[in-house]
């Protein structure tokens, strides 16, 4: 149980076109998920937290309108990449929780997006 | 600021050595400490969990501890594979509204024939 999807697994743009990342929580309902970019030889680093009908918030020094983030479902979360750039090529990984009164995060196999 | 600071940064070790990386934290107030097990262009997988109280945790060959009172952790890996090469990550979660979780940098351990 607790399975966390991501789609696609890898993805390569061209600089300037958007890119849509989706998270997906298989076989439970999650109300937050959350973010993370993760660069080479670096830990995760936290983007935003995604609550389910509500607007994401966002870490500091990541911007809003560049990175958006949609949580429709319980089950469903995306990250938009817009007007990509070569500085926006990292692997970008989500995760999913249940509730806030647990701080278990189920990890998703995250997406390396490269921009050219 | 809460940190978790990883040690050593990577290591080599030999098919059926064992090895020991350390963690040590300055997040609080104290929830609980996971180690992570990523490999190379996946997720984190939970290898372990431990709260305040517990001092050990074991997931077949490989032992977390924990010393809530020196803020150290450390997991032990047992006659290494080579399947264990991946990176290890220490994550501690504070007692705080929303549960914000802090990472460490992580272990790169190769485990080498």
């Amino acid at each position: 149980g607790a399975v966390v999807s991501q789609h696609p697994s890898w993805v390569i743009c061209k600089s300037g076109t958007s890119v849509k990342i989706e998270c997906r929580s298989l076989d439970f309902q999650a109300t937050t998920m959350f973010w993370y970019r993760q660069f080479p030889k670096q830990s995760l680093m936290l983007m935003a937290t995604s609550n389910e009908g509500s607007k994401a918030t966002y870490e500091q020094g990541v911007e809003k309108d560049k990175f958006l983030i949609n949580h429709a479902s319980l089950t469903l979360s995306t990250l938009t990449v817009t007007s990509a750039h070569p500085e926006d090529s990292s692997f970008y990984i989500c995760s999913a929780r249940v509730n806030r009164a647990t701080d278990t995060q189920y990890f998703g196999p995250g997406t390396r997006l490269t921009v050219l | 600021k809460n940190q978790v600071e990883q040690s050593p940064q990577s290591l080599i070790i030999l098919e059926g050595k064992n090895c020991t990386l350390q963690c040590n934290y300055t997040v609080s107030p104290f929830s609980n400490l996971r180690w992570y097990k990523q490999d190379t262009g996946r997720g984190p997988v939970s290898l372990t969990i431990m709260t305040f109280s517990e001092n050990t945790k074991s997931n077949g060959r490989y032992t977390a501890t924990l010393d809530a009172d020196t803020k150290q952790s450390s997991l032990h890996i047992t006659a290494s594979q080579l399947s264990d090469s991946a990176s290890y990550i220490c994550v501690v979660s504070a007692v705080v509204s929303d549960y914000k979780l802090s990472f460490g940098a992580g272990t790169t351990v190769t485990v080498r024939a």
